[in-house]
């Protein structure tokens, strides 16, 4: 079974400060990453994704994550916030098993961005 | 290019009876998913359908069924309403023939509200 831990359920920061979104996971075997972004009463809007290559991989918005294998963690990065980065943020694993590849999401981390 | 599409935006349904959420994957997928999000939770995978076939299920009562039609669109039944059913109810698709099988792309939601 694959699940995910998102440690935060709120991160306050303010206007053009970095911010990191923590996210581990835990599954037996090889797993995709992803992380999504929801902003109010809206679907999800998938931020970015690893499959495989480079361990840093790039997104929308200037959002960046890194896929740590030995710490089974793929935290999300910003260097300079915006307001408009207000959102909720799912991180995700995915894996072929059983004939789909569902996804399993954390519970979330509310980023609240103040000026 | 038109993403995925979910009808109706809203629904307010009573205890017991049954509704029906639809679906239009983003042109060139084949695959649906089906997510539940309760208020303030990460989404919880539903099923998944490939070739009008259920095939992947999560841990949701045989009350939820679904539906794949030729054309790739697909329908989430909930027989028996619940209290507890009121969630945002999310549509992914994704491509299984491409290397980017594990992008599931999300719509923007049916809100139900069960009373």
């Amino acid at each position: 079974a694959q699940s995910v831990t998102q440690l935060d359920s709120q991160v306050p920061v303010f206007e053009e400060a970095p911010v990191e979104l923590r996210c581990n996971y835990s599954s037996s075997v090889s797993v995709y990453l992803f992380w999504y972004v929801q902003y109010p009463n809206q679907g999800l809007q998938l931020l970015l994704k690893y499959l495989s290559g480079s361990t840093l991989v790039k997104g929308i918005n200037g959002f960046e994550a890194e896929f740590n294998k030995s710490q089974t963690s793929f935290h999300l990065r910003k260097p300079s916030v915006h307001i408009s980065d207000t959102a909720e943020y799912f991180c995700a694993v995915s894996r072929f098993t059983g004939g789909g590849n569902k996804l399993t999401f954390g519970t979330g981390t509310q980023l609240k961005v103040e000026l | 290019d038109a993403g995925v599409t979910q009808s109706p935006t809203h629904l307010i349904k009573t205890r017991g009876q049954q509704v029906t959420l639809r679906c239009s994957p983003k042109s060139g997928h084949d695959t649906v998913s089906w997510y539940q999000q309760a208020l303030g939770q990460g989404p919880q995978f539903i099923f998944q359908y490939y070739e009008e076939e259920e095939r992947q299920r999560g841990n949701f009562p045989d009350r939820f069924s679904g539906h794949q039609f030729p054309n790739y669109s697909s329908e989430l039944n909930v027989n028996a309403l619940l209290l507890g059913d009121s969630a945002l109810y999310l549509c992914a698709s994704s491509s299984r023939d491409t290397l980017i099988f594990y992008e599931q792309y999300f719509g923007p939601g049916t809100r139900l509200t069960v009373t």
